[in-house]
């Protein structure tokens, strides 16, 4: 099956610790995005990448780090710089070669910080 | 730049009656839409998408929404909705003369009642 996975589910998170969340897409699609959501917030783009080997910053870089090696994954770090880590994290993934930007969404990942 | 507005942040709606979700956007050019469906603790599915062409728009599980450019416009709606309709909903642009990055809405959440 064709999809986006997106591990783990739930992911707990001392203060002061990095954690890195995993995206990994089948699809073949050369986007892939990081959004951040928080309760009547909305989605929130903090990182995307349109190709192998580059990424850009969204509205919400600071804090996170992330890095894209492969066509197919796309990890992202949430790093101790970042104030207020927990929030739901959604990956999305979608093609370049059309001028609409329809994606596709993995099941997302609920950080805690303890 | 776009931006996107939900009228609405909940919606409680009884089963099998109507139900409308209303979204205004803001563009300087044209814009590609689509409404999206989060049930809770899980990613977004697309449930519609309007590019081009009928200015109505069917979607899965029965919705629908119609685009009025006159009043910058894409409403989201259903005839009779059941316990399952229970999500949250996400209204989202993106530019036609470029690729472009999706702008959400804060979303709607549709609480369905017997």
């Amino acid at each position: 099956d064709g999809g986006i996975t997106q591990s783990p589910k739930y992911l707990f998170r001392k203060e002061g610790q990095n954690v890195t969340l995993s995206c990994e897409q089948n699809l073949n699609h050369d986007a892939m995005y990081w959004y951040r959501q928080d309760p009547g917030q909305g989605l929130r783009l903090i990182y995307y990448s349109q190709i192998v080997n580059d990424f850009q910053k969204g509205d919400i870089a600071e804090g996170y780090s992330v890095s894209r090696e492969k066509k197919e994954s796309f990890p992202l770090t949430v790093t101790s710089a970042q104030k207020n880590p927990t929030a739901f994290y959604l990956c999305a993934s979608g093609l370049t070669g059309s001028s609409y930007n329809e994606q596709f969404f993995g099941p997302g990942t609920r950080l805690t910080v303890l | 730049a776009q931006s996107v507005t939900q009228l609405d942040s909940q919606v409680p709606v009884f089963e099998e009656a109507p139900v409308e979700l209303r979204c205004n956007y803001s563009s300087s050019v044209s814009v590609y839409l689509f409404w999206y469906v989060q049930y809770p603790n899980q990613g977004l599915q697309l449930l519609l998408k309007y590019l081009s062409g009928s200015t109505l728009v069917k979607g899965i599980n029965g919705f629908e929404a119609e685009f009025n450019k006159s009043q910058t416009s894409f409403h989201l709606r259903k005839p009779s909705v059941h316990i399952s309709d229970t999500a949250e909903y996400f209204c989202a642009v993106s530019p036609t003369d470029s690729w472009g990055k999706l702008q959400f809405g804060a979303g709607t959440q549709v609480v369905v009642t017997p």
